[in-house]
């Protein structure tokens, strides 16, 4: 039984369009993070959730925690073709982060 | 620019070869990650390191697999022998033990290995 699921696995889009990812456990977390990664490099930190409902914003990044802490969303406005890359959801669960396998996203020009 | 350097960024050898793999994590740092990533598995955790010592190695292959950190700024993962399944890309990760529920990693680019 996996513990986080990521979805969509692979997304392909168009610049200009608007995506949601989602990230779900049936586990309750004391934070997470959402790490990008390009091809060829390692992942790098964009956000930090701790608290059940709190809405975070990056530029046209927007992440949110679900209310009972299970799942997190992240949510993509007019994507460029620089928001390229592998969507990594990581909460933390006895002190240890949990990685998910995964959003793929290509936005094409 | 302070980053986590890793060596060597690509590595092809064959099968019952030792491949050691080093990392430089960020000055100041006193917590170092080692992670296997492949397709299938996502990233894993093989390694950590606090202050030099080795605090959770449950996800290394005992038998073939070692991490080290003999000083502060170098740490080392090996395998003897490598075998075609141990083909993936290893990162090195360093962070500051700060809060447990914030704590940001910071990821070197990675050894790619594909072993023959």
């Amino acid at each position: 039984t996996q513990l986080l699921e990521q979805s969509p696995q692979f997304l392909s889009i168009q610049e200009g369009e608007n995506l949601t990812v989602y990230c779900n456990s049936s586990s309750v977390f004391s934070s997470l993070q959402w790490y990008r990664q390009e091809p060829g490099e390692g992942p790098v930190l964009l956000v930090t959730v701790v608290t059940g409902g709190e809405v975070k914003k990056l530029k046209r990044l927007t992440f949110q925690f679900g209310d009972a802490r299970k799942d997190s969303s992240l949510h993509i406005t007019a994507a460029q073709t620089g928001d390229t890359g592998l969507y990594l959801c990581a909460p933390r669960m006895d002190r240890k982060l949990i990685w998910g396998l995964g959003t793929s996203l290509a936005v094409n020009p | 620019d302070a980053r986590v350097t890793q060596t060597p960024r690509h590595k092809v050898t064959e099968m019952g070869q030792e491949v050691t793999m080093r990392c430089q994590p960020i000055l100041g740092h006193n917590t170092v990650f080692w992670y296997r990533q492949t397709m299938m598995q996502g990233l894993e955790l093989l390694a950590y390191f606090r202050n030099r010592a080795p605090l959770d190695d449950s996800g290394m292959p005992k038998d073939r697999f070692s991490a080290e950190m003999p000083d502060a700024t170098l740490a080392t993962l090996k395998i003897q022998p490598s075998e075609p399944r141990d083909s993936a890309v290893y990162f090195c990760a360093s962070g500051l033990r700060g809060s447990v529920n914030t704590g940001e990693l910071f990821f070197g680019e990675g050894s790619r290995l594909t072993v023959l």
